[in-house]
């Protein structure tokens, strides 16, 4: 099992809509996720961090921790087409507390 | 304030051949990392060094070696480079601001192709 998992997509949403994007842990005692955004050719740029339970909100990110379920998700609200894009989750590692650990990331394509 | 600066920015090199990717941050953050991409995958974790004089191994440390010159330097190198290490090489690095917020910032890359 990887230790960090997403749907490597596309997601396809269409302009203004709410954009979903999942992944899945297997550290059970992971305490920091990320959100990544990475445009083709560029590196990753941090549009979210969040280590406590529930929701944290930014402009139209909002991302979701559920440490129960070892989940954490990421929405965009009113998707434009900039934000077309891979999304890549990182976990800091409960194990290896110095270990930022990648998923294989979903590609978003917003249609106008 | 550059941020996260690698050299080289292309490389080319023939099997067999050694060389070292070079990295640099001006943000004084303790932990730096080195990340491959191979296309249409995530990041993998080589190594990574969580303060200045360690280094750890991380998920696809085979190959390669680092070494964490200052706090400001962390380099990697291929010592007998394969086909197989042809791929985008990231570095990082970050730091846990006094908030409890985490913040991690890459490089621009270094494409590496190996013939």
């Amino acid at each position: 099992q990887k230790e960090v998992e997403q749907n490597s997509g596309p997601l396809s949403v269409p302009e203004g809509a709410i954009a979903s994007l999942n992944c899945t842990y297997s550290d059970r005692g992971s305490q920091s996720f990320f959100w990544y955004r990475q445009y083709s050719g560029k590196s990753p740029e941090l549009i979210m961090f969040i280590y406590s339970n529930g929701d944290k909100e930014d402009g139209r990110f909002t991302a979701q921790l559920n440490k129960a379920s070892q989940y954490v998700s990421l929405l965009i609200r009113d998707s434009q087409p900039s934000d077309s894009a891979t999304y890549l989750c990182a976990v800091r590692l409960y194990s290896s507390a110095s270990k930022i650990i990648f998923g294989s990331g979903t590609r978003l394509s917003i249609r106008p | 304030n550059a941020g996260v600066t690698q050299t080289p920015k292309f490389q080319v090199l023939k099997t067999g051949q050694s060389m070292t990717l070079q990295c640099a941050q001006d943000m004084n953050h303790n932990s730096m990392y080195w990340y491959r991409q191979d296309p249409g995958m995530g990041l993998r974790l080589i190594y990574y060094s969580a303060s200045e004089g360690t280094t750890d191994k991380g998920e696809v440390p085979n190959g390669y070696n680092v070494s964490r010159l200052n706090k400001r330097e962390f380099s990697l190198r291929l010592e007998s480079a394969a086909p197989s290490q042809t791929s985008v090489y990231f570095c990082a690095s970050s730091e846990v601001t006094s908030g409890g917020r985490e913040t991690q910032y890459f490089g621009p890359g270094t494409r590496l192709l190996v013939l």
